[in-house]
């Protein structure tokens, strides 16, 4: 089963607009973190933000917002005024308590962004 | 910045051969992992690495693959036989122990493209 899911294949919207990005998460523990991460067209994994779960306070850095909502299971990113170079995939990951150890990462399927000028 | 180097950025194969893929984690960093990433799909864990052995792996790493900490530098990811499904993106990622700043969050390197003919 999926236990994280990225609804949205691809997103295009035109530069200047706002865009969410939507991650909903499934988990039976009570410890886990939330990540997302970029993937550009060159190909890296860039980290954008982690959150665990008792710390339920958006965030806010620069363009970018996360909206965590613990009771329907939602790490949502909201980019403002979208530019071109926002343009990449966007995957959301979960990281649960219950690994044995070593923080493994179980990835969505990512959301393609194409923001045009 | 600290950065995660992996090596070669491409290697292209014959099928049943073996290939050797390398990265150099963040020095200070105590895990470390392999995903990897088949075209235009989600990234998948493969394994992580602590304590000089491996603390989890997927259903992926079979016995085609393992994985060595030859120095104390390099981290490899071995594929004894390859196959044409091998093919893909690999990422090697490393993370800060428990209780260090940044703990649980992975620094992705730039990814090794394999290709298997």
């Amino acid at each position: 089963a999926q236990k994280v899911t990225q609804a949205q294949t691809e997103i295009s919207v035109v530069e200047k607009e706002d865009v969410t990005l939507d991650c909903v998460y499934e988990t039976r523990d009570t410890t886990y973190y939330l990540f997302w991460y970029k993937q550009p067209p060159s190909g890296e994994l860039v980290f954008l933000i982690r959150r665990n779960s008792f710390d339920e306070q958006n965030e806010i850095s620069g363009r970018y917002s996360w909206n965590f909502q613990k009771s329907t299971s939602s790490f949502n990113f909201t980019i403002t005024a979208s530019q071109v170079v926002d343009s990449a995939v966007y995957f959301c990951a979960l990281r649960e308590r219950g690994s044995n150890s070593g923080y493994a990462l179980n990835f969505g399927k990512g959301t393609s962004l194409l923001v045009t000028p | 910045e600290p950065e995660v180097t992996q090596t070669p950025s491409h290697q292209v194969t014959q099928m049943g051969q073996e290939v050797i893929l390398r990265c150099v984690p963040i020095s200070n960093h105590l895990y470390f992992y392999w995903y990897r990433q088949i075209l235009g799909q989600k990234v998948e864990f493969l394994v992580s690495f602590y304590n000089n052995e491996i603390s989890e792996k997927s259903e992926i790493f079979d016995d085609q693959f393992s994985v060595e900490r030859p120095d104390g530098s390099n981290f490899t990811l071995k594929i004894r036989s390859t196959k044409l499904e091998d093919s893909a993106m690999y990422f090697c990622a490393s993370s800060p122990g428990a209780g260090a700043t940044g703990a649980n969050v992975l620094t992705f390197g730039a990814g090794s493209r394999l290709t298997v003919l």
